[in-house]
């Protein structure tokens, strides 16, 4: 089984600074998908920042950029110029090669920017 | 746009009357999943449809039932709701991961869910 763990249920980061969410995982698969996915307060969850895990070079999209450590299982989303619309939960994902893209989420990270 | 919408936005139902959560999409996608999202929790997925082949979760109580009649809807029935089911429930949708195993699009396309309400 897969399960992905979010060891910081609460952070804080003033406006224009830099914060890194953290996100590890177990599983025996080789080859899988990696996700960060926002949600905004009362708003829907929608896909940050994407990581193939046979890919060594770590993802980036625009201020969002991945530090992926496959041997460590570590998937940690760093957020430079933090900004007021960052406030939101963040989940890491996993999803297996198999039929159906079933998704594991771990239990989300509560990002606060703070003005 | 191409999209997910799920209706109604708020749904109150009384503890034990049979409930439906609809969700329709435009993206063509041929996996569809409804989870259900407690108060600050990570979401649950409860199944999916990959296409007409319908996939329970282990853990999914038999009074949740789903229906997928067509590529673009997908019901959620809550036979008999209890105090206990009152949540978020989402509903996502993401393309056959055999025609996209290495590129984009394999991410699952979320809709806006619905607020339960169980009295």
């Amino acid at each position: 089984a897969q399960t992905v763990t979010q060891s910081q249920p609460e952070m804080s980061v003033q406006e224009a600074e830099t914060v890194t969410l953290s996100c590890t995982y177990d599983t025996s698969e080789n080859n899988y998908y990696l996700f960060w996915y926002k949600q905004p307060p009362s708003r829907q969850m929608i896909l940050v920042i994407r990581q193939e895990a046979y890919k060594q070079q770590n993802a980036t999209e625009n201020r969002f950029s991945v530090n992926f450590q496959k041997a460590a299982k570590s998937f940690s989303l760093k957020i430079s110029d933090s900004q007021l619309g960052d406030t939101a939960m963040y989940f890491c994902a996993f999803m297996k090669l198999n039929t159906g893209n079933q998704f594991y989420f771990g239990t989300g990270t509560s990002l606060t920017v703070i003005p | 746009d191409a999209m997910v919408i799920q209706n109604p936005r708020y749904q109150v139902t009384q503890f034990g009357k049979p409930v439906t959560l609809s969700c329709s999409q435009t993206l063509n996608h041929n996996v569809m999943y409804w989870y259900q999202q407690k108060s600050s929790q990570a979401p649950k997925l409860l199944f999916h449809y990959y296409d007409k082949d319908f996939n329970n979760e282990a853990d999914t109580p038999d009074n949740f039932q789903s229906r997928r009649p067509n590529t673009s809807f997908c019901f959620l029935d809550i036979r008999s709701p209890g105090l206990g089911d009152a949540a978020m429930y989402l509903c996502a949708t993401s393309r056959d991961l055999r025609i996209f195993r290495q590129g984009r699009g394999n991410e699952q396309f979320f809709g806006p869910g619905t607020r339960l309400t169980v009295l």
